[in-house]
């Protein structure tokens, strides 16, 4: 069974560019959840996708965007990056947007904004 | 709103002595409250998590947590650690506005173990 993959591991991007980061779920799972954390910080809830549909959002900018494919993968996209955007940010699998499923972490996507 | 407070930032402790780690939540109902563990470079893996029912909870590795309603604590314990274990904790509350299983993490905890 694989588990939760991300890519790219690392990213360096400049203010105001444009990235998209990318999560393959566990197999079976349904559910894709996208966390921001900061240096120092616990993971921040950005928003979750269940079968192609966003299903809840955080208290994040529109610029803070995603999108879930047929398989399930996920992609979050962020425009008009700003430098407080640097952070490690991680996507958790889960079977479905239910509270007691277990999410899966993968091992993330560091970002650095310059 | 839900929110999850780890008065502790940094923790030292020998290896092969007893280590708790500090948690406190806000939350409107029955809290569904996880710990996770996070080691550099690793994502976060899920060591043991509470919904109902019996209040001491075991988890992975050795460790257990117990809820205390009146208190909002959920603790975690390990009788006898173990350098491996150092690494990262986060307590986190489930559920709650804006997400079905939805985690609203604490700041973490870092735990460092003196050989």
């Amino acid at each position: 069974e694989t588990g939760v993959t991300q890519s790219p591991t690392h990213l360096i991007k400049t203010r105001g560019q444009q990235v998209t980061l990318r999560c393959s779920s566990q197999s079976g799972h349904n559910t894709v959840s996208w966390y921001q954390q900061a240096l120092g910080q616990g993971p921040q809830f950005i928003f979750q996708y269940y079968r192609e549909e966003e299903n809840g959002r955080g208290n994040f900018p529109p610029r803070f965007s995603g999108l879930q494919f047929p398989n399930y993968s996920s992609e979050l996209n962020v425009n008009a990056l700003e430098l407080d955007d640097s952070a490690l940010y991680l996507c958790a699998s889960s079977l479905d947007g239910t509270a007691y499923n277990e999410q899966f972490f993968g091992p993330g996507t560091r970002l650095t904004v310059l | 709103a839900q929110s999850v407070t780890q008065p502790d930032i940094h923790i030292t402790v020998s290896e092969g002595a007893s280590l708790e780690l500090r948690c406190n939540y806000s939350y409107g109902a029955t809290p569904y409250l996880f710990w996770y563990v996070q080691s550099p470079g690793q994502g976060l893996q899920l060591l043991l998590k509470y919904f109902s029912g019996d209040t001491l909870v075991q988890g992975i590795k050795g460790f257990e947590a117990e809820f205390k309603r009146s208190q909002s604590s959920f603790n975690l314990r390990k009788p006898s650690v173990h350098w491996s274990d150092a690494a990262e904790y986060f307590c986190a509350v489930g559920g709650g506005p804006g997400g079905g299983n939805k985690l609203t993490f604490g700041t973490g905890t870092q735990l460092k173990v003196e050989l």
